[in-house]
C-alpha cells in the first residue's frame, strides 16, 4: 500500500461517454500528477498540482479535464475519448514539486478501455 | 535534449544468478537518478535514487545501482535473482540545475526470472 488509492481499477467506455477517476493520497503530500501508461513507453506526464494549483498542463487534449479541489484530491475528467487513449493512466503524489530529489508515490491506475 | 535509454526491453535471468539491468541517460547538468519497479497490475515503486555522494546506491529488495558519470549510466543491479523479481522497471532522470522539475522516464525493461 503506497497511500494513493485510484478508483476505478478499470473502465470501459464507449467515445460518447462522460467518466471520471478519482485518486486520494493520505500522505500530507502536496503535489499530485496525472500521467499516462502505454505499452513500450516512456510514462507521458500529464498534469500537474502543487499545493491545488495547476502547474503543468503538457498539451493534454481538452477531452482529459483534470481536478483538484485540495491537496488530497485529484479527479481527471473524460469526455468524448478516442480508441487511442486506451492506457493505464497513473495517479502520484510527493511532498512538492520544487522538492526535486524527492521520489514519487504511485497508485496502482485505472486501465481504461475506450471503445 | 534530456533522454533516458533502456536498450533492453526484455532481460531474462534464471533464479540465483546476478542481474543487470541497463539504463543510460543525457542531461545538461548533474543528474538526480531513479529506479522504480511496477508489479503486474500495480502502479510503480521507488527502488532508489542517486542524488550526490557515494556512486553506488542500495535501495530496496537487495537491489543496488552504479552512477558512472564518464559513461553516463546507472545500471541496476542485484547479485542473485528471486522470481519474484520479475517486473516492469523503469529508469528516470531529472537535471539538479534545471527548474523544470518533470522527470525524464526510460521505456521500461521487463525482467523475467526464470526457477
Amino acid at each position: 500500500e503506497t497511500g494513493v488509492t485510484q478508483t476505478p481499477r478499470h473502465l470501459v467506455m464507449g467515445m460518447t461517454n462522460k467518466k471520471s477517476l478519482k485518486c486520494e493520497q493520505h500522505l500530507g503530500h502536496n503535489a499530485m500528477y496525472w500521467y499516462k501508461q502505454s505499452a513500450k513507453k516512456p510514462l507521458e506526464l500529464m498534469f500537474v498540482y502543487n499545493f491545488k494549483e495547476q502547474t503543468e498542463n503538457n498539451s493534454v487534449p481538452s477531452r482529459f479535464s483534470p481536478e483538484c479541489p485540495n491537496s488530497s484530491h485529484l479527479f481527471l475528467h473524460l469526455h468524448t475519448l478516442q480508441p487511442e487513449d486506451s492506457a493505464l493512466y497513473l495517479c502520484a503524489s510527493s511532498q512538492d514539486t520544487r522538492a526535486t530529489n524527492e521520489k514519487l508515490f504511485f497508485g496502482s491506475g485505472t486501465q481504461l478501455s475506450v471503445l | 535534449a534530456q533522454s533516458v535509454a533502456q536498450p533492453e526491453d526484455q532481460v531474462n535471468v534464471a533464479e540465483g544468478n546476478p542481474l543487470t539491468v541497463k539504463c543510460t541517460y543525457s542531461v545538461s547538468g548533474n543528474p538526480y537518478l531513479f529506479w522504480y519497479v511496477q508489479y503486474p497490475n500495480r502502479g510503480l515503486q521507488f527502488l532508489l535514487k542517486y542524488i550526490t555522494g557515494d556512486n553506488l546506491v542500495k535501495g530496496s529488495y537487495g537491489f543496488e545501482a552504479e552512477f558512472n558519470k564518464s559513461q553516463t549510466s546507472f545500471h541496476l543491479k542485484k547479485p542473485s535473482a528471486l522470481v519474484s523479481d520479475s517486473a516492469l522497471y523503469f529508469c528516470a532522470v531529472r537535471d539538479q540545475g534545471d527548474s523544470n522539475y518533470q522527470l525524464i522516464w526510460g521505456a521500461g525493461t521487463k525482467l523475467i526470472i526464470k526457477p
